[in-house]
């Protein structure tokens, strides 16, 4: 099984409509990310959590919230889909040590329509 | 303003040449710096990093950096490209003072000729 895992892995949505993304992990990191890429843009941050109580706004989350229910698990949500939220998202973890290298999941593509 | 560029949104090699990506970054202080893997409908994987140390690093799959203080560089080489290697490759950084959030480049897309 995947250390990070994101589900849905795809998901077609309407404008409008509430949306959630999950994201749970099995490396018992602390730190959390979300991440959207959109192409020749590279990955942008979103929001960041580095324990249970701690949320941080990255550089785009305008549109976004996020909930951090457990130290596994780290949900993004969409509350009013736009279409240029079509992208595809990426959730990371990260230690502390290390270099603090963060490790991500396989992403989950989303179109709003 | 902290940045990351990486040279050419898309490189294209022949099987056999040499493979150059280039990352340049905004800091006069020493980051920790990274170069991901992303293949087709993946996620990102590391190829390797550069926190302190020798500044030549050897990645996985024969690739290799080397962080140059004064060109504020860390370029991407393998010596020989496999048609495996295609893919997309990000540079990011974690800077001074960022507590553990990295920045990305835009992104290098690697073709690979038979």
């Amino acid at each position: 099984d995947a250390d990070v895992t994101q589900t849905p892995r795809n998901r077609i949505t309407k404008t409008g409509k509430r949306i959630m993304l999950e994201c749970s992990q099995t490396k018992g990191h602390d730190r959390m990310y979300w991440y959207r890429q959109d192409p020749g843009l590279g990955l942008r941050l979103i929001y960041y959590s580095f324990d249970v109580k701690d949320i941080n706004k990255g550089e785009i989350s305008d549109g976004y919230s996020v909930s951090r229910q457990a130290q596994a698990k780290f949900s993004l949500s969409l509350e009013s889909a736009i279409p240029n939220q079509t992208a595809l998202y990426f959730c990371a973890t990260s230690d502390t040590g290390d270099g603090n290298i963060q490790y991500f999941g396989a992403g989950t593509r989303l179109s709003v329509l | 303003a902290q940045s990351v560029t990486q040279l050419g949104s898309h490189v294209s090699v022949s099987e056999g040449a040499l493979v150059l990506l280039r990352c340049n970054y905004s800091s006069s202080v020493p980051p920790y710096l990274f170069w991901y893997v992303q293949y087709p409908n993946q996620g990102l994987q590391l190829l390797l990093k550069y926190t302190t140390g020798a500044t030549l690093v050897k990645g996985i799959n024969g690739f290799e950096a080397e962080f140059k203080k004064s060109e504020t560089s860390f370029h991407l080489t393998k010596p020989s490209a496999h048609m495996s290697d295609a893919a997309e490759y990000f540079c990011a950084v974690r800077f001074s003072g960022n507590t553990g959030k990295l920045i990305f480049g835009q992104g290098t897309t690697l073709q690979v000729k038979p």
